[in-house]
């Protein structure tokens, strides 16, 4: 039970550059979510979704595009990467808990 | 509005000691509430969860936490620290468990000193 698998686990960009940063789950979990990290700042909402077909923003959704295709995928789409995106991101599914990815660390230069 | 906070952004203390990190929440609801552990370079692993049921908590590694109503908080401890406890700590809120929401805390980073 692989549970909730991110790719890559790292990244660099250059300003500018596009690149989707892939989420998939294998416990048919219907919510599913992006975060990101930001030291000191805690885990802050990117976009969620509540089921195939069902995406909505979070606290910071500006920059990124997420699709729900399926109830396994939940890819998130940076279009034109800027430092300020340099950060940690998790995907994250939840039933009676959350269920996170081992994340994706993106640098931004 | 819900939120979550953390009161102390690092805590450090001698192996064998108490724990004590402190997490106060408002929610318009009955929240569930949770305690997530995150060691460096890692993903978050859950440790604890309160779900309106016992209002004293068990997780694991010995950590427990006790749910007050009445002072809104859910703080976490264990009696006696390890060197492997070093770790970043976040107490979550899901205020509304139909929309799913989770809200952070913006952690606490525990040291464990020899």
């Amino acid at each position: 039970n692989a549970g909730v698998t991110q790719t890559p686990k790292f990244r660099i960009l250059k300003i500018g550059q596009s690149m989707t940063l892939q989420c998939t789950q294998d416990m048919n979990h219907n919510y599913m979510y992006w975060y990101r990290q930001d030291p000191g700042m805690g885990l802050k909402l990117i976009y969620y979704s509540v089921g195939a077909g069902i995406t909505d923003k979070g606290e910071v959704p500006n920059g990124y595009n997420v699709s729900r295709s399926t109830t396994e995928d939940f890819p998130l789409r940076l279009e034109l990467a800027a430092p300020s995106q340099t950060s940690v991101y998790f995907c994250a599914t939840l039933s009676t808990e959350a269920f996170f990815g081992q994340g994706t660390r993106l640098t931004v230069v | 509005a819900q939120s979550v906070t953390q009161l102390d952004s690092h805590v450090s203390v001698s192996e064998g000691t108490p724990v004590l990190l402190r997490c106060n929440y408002s929610s318009s609801y009955s929240p569930s509430l949770f305690w997530y552990v995150q060691h460096p370079n890692k993903g978050l692993q859950l440790l604890l969860k309160y779900t309106s049921a016992a209002t004293l908590v068990k997780g694991i590694n010995g950590f427990e936490a006790e749910f007050k109503k009445s002072e809104t908080s859910f703080h976490l401890t264990k009696p006696s620290a390890h060197m492997s406890d070093a770790a970043e700590y976040f107490c979550v809120v899901s205020p509304e468990r139909s929309q799913g929401n989770l809200i952070f805390g913006k952690g606490t980073k525990l040291s464990v000193k020899p």
